[in-house]
């Protein structure tokens, strides 16, 4: 069975630029949540989607947002990026909810300049 | 609310045991614990479902205390191979279906 995957698995980008980052989950998993990890603030939530709808948000500005496709592939977007957005961002696939058995991807590295 | 974990680091010697411990202000319904290698993704070890339950995965158990919102890891004789770090996920009674992880706890085992 295939694992999660991210792409792109590495970006620079500059201040005021938007990035997209990509998920697709394991197959037959319908809940796929995003986590910023950075050194300082380890593990932080930013959302849930499953079937399309995203269940829960974390306390991020509303830059950041995603969508959730028909085939459980999953999208989160940042927009005016700021230096204090770079970080490896993760998601987690799982069968219906963060509650159950996460498998993350291998992340997405992301450099702010 | 994020929970506190303790200790943040911690560095033994190949065969000893460690306990990392996990809590919350909030009342939970269930503890998860992860590990994360360096330069790898998270891998999840167990859930604690219940308050007083205890799980265990090889020579890796772990306890739940719902009256003290605590939880704690046991890694007993520990192998190299369990070097890394150490999250426990938080999911609040009454609260949203999500994860809140702590801050990691880093474990190194030396030879």
């Amino acid at each position: 069975k295939a694992g999660v995957t991210q792409t792109p698995r590495y970006l620079i980008k500059t201040r005021g630029q938007q990035v997209t980052l990509s998920c697709s989950p394991i197959s037959g998993h319908r809940s796929v949540s995003w986590y910023q990890q950075t050194p300082g603030q380890g593990l932080q939530f930013l959302f849930e989607y499953f079937s399309e709808t995203q269940r829960n948000k974390g306390n991020f500005p509303g830059r950041f947002s995603g969508r959730q496709f028909s085939n459980s592939r999953s999208e989160m977007n940042v927009s005016t990026l700021e230096l204090g957005d770079s970080a490896l961002y993760l998601c987690a696939s799982s069968l219906s909810g963060p509650y159950n058995e996460q498998f993350f991807g291998p992340g997405t590295r992301l450099t702010v300049l | 609310q994020q929970p506190v974990q303790s200790p943040q680091a911690v560095i033994l010697r190949e065969g000893e045991d460690a306990v990392i411990n996990c809590s919350s202000s909030k009342a939970l319904y269930s503890v998860h614990w992860y590990r994360q290698k360096h330069g790898e993704a998270p891998v999840f070890l167990m859930i604690l479902l219940k308050g007083g339950e205890q799980k265990g995965h090889e020579k890796i158990s772990a306890s739940f205390n719902e009256k003290k919102q605590q939880s704690s890891l046991y890694l007993t004789a520990s192998q190299l191979s369990y070097s890394g770090t150490y999250f426990c996920g938080t999911e609040e009674k009454g609260g949203a279906q999500k994860l809140v992880f702590g801050q990691g706890t880093r474990l190194t085992i030396n030879p």
